[in-house]
């Protein structure tokens, strides 16, 4: 069964850093997500994808913040400079055209001291 | 906000019983979806009920929804071991296909 992957599994930075998180979607898929959750907490909505612009992003999407479609597989999260309240599991996600589903990848847990 | 809540909290019981999670949330929707997450792990697809739907079954699994009360429950029917998770509703609204808003989730504790 088609599933999202997402490496690394868990990343650990010094805080400033730059970190890439890379998604690959189920590969028919054309709505992009990514979502984070801080331990404990709900699982929060970072940022939509589609057609390779952002289609929607929250307030918490700010411009250490991008996101990228380098090639036909790869979805990509980048955290310009780390801060110690970045640390959560990131989570990516994909949806079909015409489904209402969205399919989350195993996540990474991204820690910054 | 839209964010759906989740109660109880914590549940905790014996294998072989059967489980109830509700969920609320605040504005209309499009959908609710379930969602479960083991300790640290990703998220796992169990059901979408749509909004004109009151309730569906997947196995031992059967969700009901209403939109009245913008509410809906999971009943997971003779639970075991394995069903020791954290159980989430993920709402998206009519207007907006983009998001889901995830409750805060229930984590169930089914003891063998």
């Amino acid at each position: 069964e088609p599933e999202v992957t997402q490496t690394p599994s868990h990343q650990v930075t010094q805080m400033g850093q730059e970190v890439i998180l890379r998604c690959v979607p189920i590969s028919n898929h054309l709505y992009f997500y990514w979502y984070r959750q801080i331990l404990g907490q709900k699982v929060e909505f970072l940022v939509s994808f589609y057609n390779n612009e952002i289609s929607e992003k929250s307030e918490i999407f700010d411009d250490q913040f991008s996101v990228e479609r380098p090639d036909g597989s790869n979805f990509t999260l980048k955290i310009r400079s780390t801060k110690l309240e970045d640390s959560a599991m990131y989570f990516c996600a994909s949806r079909g055209t015409g489904g209402d589903t969205q399919y989350f990848g195993p996540g990474t847990r991204l820690t910054v001291l | 906000s839209q964010q759906g809540e989740e109660d109880p909290q914590a549940l905790s019981i014996q294998e072989g019983e059967n489980a109830t999670m509700n969920c609320s949330y605040k504005t209309s929707i499009n959908n609710l979806q379930w969602y479960r997450q083991n300790s640290g792990r990703g998220l796992v697809h169990l059901i979408l009920i749509r909004s004109n739907e009151r309730e569906k079954h997947s196995g031992r699994l059967r969700v009901t929804l209403d939109t009245s009360k913008k509410s809906s429950s999971l009943l997971i029917t003779a639970s075991r071991a394995a069903d020791t998770a954290s159980y989430f509703c993920a709402t998206d609204r009519r207007d907006n296909f983009n998001k889901f808003y995830f409750g805060s989730g229930t984590k169930l504790n089914v003891k063998p």
